[in-house]
């Protein structure tokens, strides 16, 4: 169980265009989804969590307008990246969390589980 | 400040050796502890989770240990094999919150 997937795995793009990335929880309704970012060599970034139904709160120093994210319902949330530019090329990689995971914990939140990522490049 | 913070940054050892990760944390309250494993290009695979009563905790040739007292975490890898070249993450979760704090991971490279 808790299995969480993302589409697609790799994508290239060229500037100025958007791309979007899903990510999907297989098998538990997914209330909460996080986005992060990874750059080479370096640890997971978290982006923005997204609460199904609701606005997502991005963290400090992350354009909202630039990286769009929707979570319309409790298996799905997609991160648009709008207008890309080559340094946003990254590594993206998606958790998700909820009831029915297996992961229930104290103060009724959730364990999140990682989907396998997005490797982004834009030219 | 909530803080993770991993030892060694890298790692070489030749196959069917042993080695140990560190991890210490400044996080409070506590809830958890995982060590995750990320493979290049792929992401996070849980390894272990541990919560503030547990000492150790294994996972195959993998074995956790932790010591909410002095806030350490080690990570102990029996019998390297080429297919555990990776990096190794320590995550802590905050006693509440959703939010995961993740420290910089150990990349670790096995060599025939």
């Amino acid at each position: 169980g808790a299995v969480v997937s993302q589409h697609p795995s790799r994508v290239i793009c060229k500037s100025g265009t958007s791309v979007k990335i899903e990510c999907r929880s297989l098998d538990f309704q997914a209330t909460t989804m996080f986005w992060y970012r990874q750059f080479p060599k370096k640890s997971l970034m978290l982006m923005a969590t997204s609460n199904e139904g609701s606005k997502a709160t991005y963290e400090q120093g992350v354009e909202k307008d630039k990286f769009l994210i929707n979570h319309a319902s409790l298996t799905l949330s997609t991160l648009t990246v709008t207008s890309a530019q080559p340094e946003d090329s990254s590594f993206y990689i998606c958790s998700a969390s909820g009831r029915g995971a297996g992961g229930d914990l104290a103060g009724g939140t959730y364990e999140q589980y990682f989907g396998p990522g997005t490797r982004l490049t834009v030219t | 400040k909530n803080q993770v913070e991993q030892s060694p940054q890298s790692l070489i050892i030749l196959e069917g050796k042993n080695c140990t990760l560190q991890c210490n944390y400044t996080v409070s309250p506590f809830s958890n502890l995982r060590w995750y494993k990320q493979d290049t290009g792929r992401g996070p695979v849980s390894l272990t989770i541990m919560t503030f009563s547990e000492n150790t905790k294994s996972n195959g040739r993998y074995t956790a240990t932790l010591d909410a007292d002095t806030k350490q975490s080690s990570l102990h890898i029996t019998a390297s094999q080429l297919s555990d070249s990776a990096s190794y993450i320590c995550v802590v979760r905050r006693g509440g919150y959703n939010k995961l704090i993740f420290g910089a991971g150990t990349r670790l490279a096995v060599h025939p």
